[in-house]
């Protein structure tokens, strides 16, 4: 039962240009919803998030946009760099009481190469 | 400000072992989750611990148990040791328990059950 899904498991894109990753998600109790960066032999750090009440949400080059109605949601990332190079993870948290704050759902990430 | 720190990095155990992992929080945090991702997959909750105790459980089973201690460190232990429990084991810290969005995490310890 994959609550949150990541179709696409690479994208390559050329430096300069927009890269925009996806992810699908089916269960309606999930609130808040984050992106996290991770390169080889480091954890995943944390990249920008949205709630529930928000459509968009843009920190720099860095912009996630929700459809609650399509339950899905989006990274862009504008201009894309070569250091952006990572596996990006969609995750979700449901909001169902202080026992499940910590517990974040994460889809399965998408590897992204940007080229020079 | 330390973030957060796993130890061991690697290590290898045979198959019906017991392994105990370790974690140290960032600085300030006083909530430890644990996840395990297997090679290819998104990381998945095993549980959180928050004042000591354990408030929040995944899918996994009672021989995966684990510690908080009063200086917010966390240990992971896994019983009874199988092949699918290979895998990068991932510690996170935040602040606040119920509330706690954005999690830290540290680079994990990639456990191999041969």
């Amino acid at each position: 039962d994959q609550q949150v899904k990541q179709n696409s498991p690479s994208l390559s894109v050329q430096e300069g240009r927009i890269s925009i990753l996806n992810c699908d998600y089916t269960n309606s109790m999930f609130d808040y919803f984050l992106w996290y960066k991770k390169y080889p032999a480091e954890g995943p750090t944390f990249l920008i998030s949205i709630s529930s009440i928000k459509d968009k949400n843009e920190d720099g080059r860095f912009t996630v946009f929700l459809n609650k109605s399509a339950k899905h949601l989006s990274l862009h990332i504008v201009p894309s760099q070569p250091g952006d190079s990572a596996v990006y993870f969609c995750a979700a948290r449901a909001n169902a009481g202080g026992t499940s704050y910590g517990k974040l759902t994460f889809g399965q990430g998408t590897i992204l190469t940007v080229h020079p | 400000e330390t973030g957060v720190t796993q130890s061991p990095t690697h290590l290898i155990k045979t198959r019906g072992q017991q392994v105990t992992l370790r974690c140290s929080s960032q600085s300030g945090h006083n909530t430890v989750s644990w996840y395990q991702q297997a090679l290819g997959q998104g990381p998945q909750f095993i549980f959180q611990y928050y004042r000591e105790e354990e408030n929040g459980r995944g899918n996994f089973p009672p021989r995966f148990s684990g510690l908080q201690f009063p200086n917010y460190s966390s240990e992971l232990n896994v019983n009874a040791l199988e092949l699918d429990d290979s895998a990068l084991y991932l510690c996170a810290s935040s602040f606040g328990g119920a509330g706690a969005n954005v999690l830290t995490f540290g680079a994990g310890s990639r456990l191999t059950v041969l």
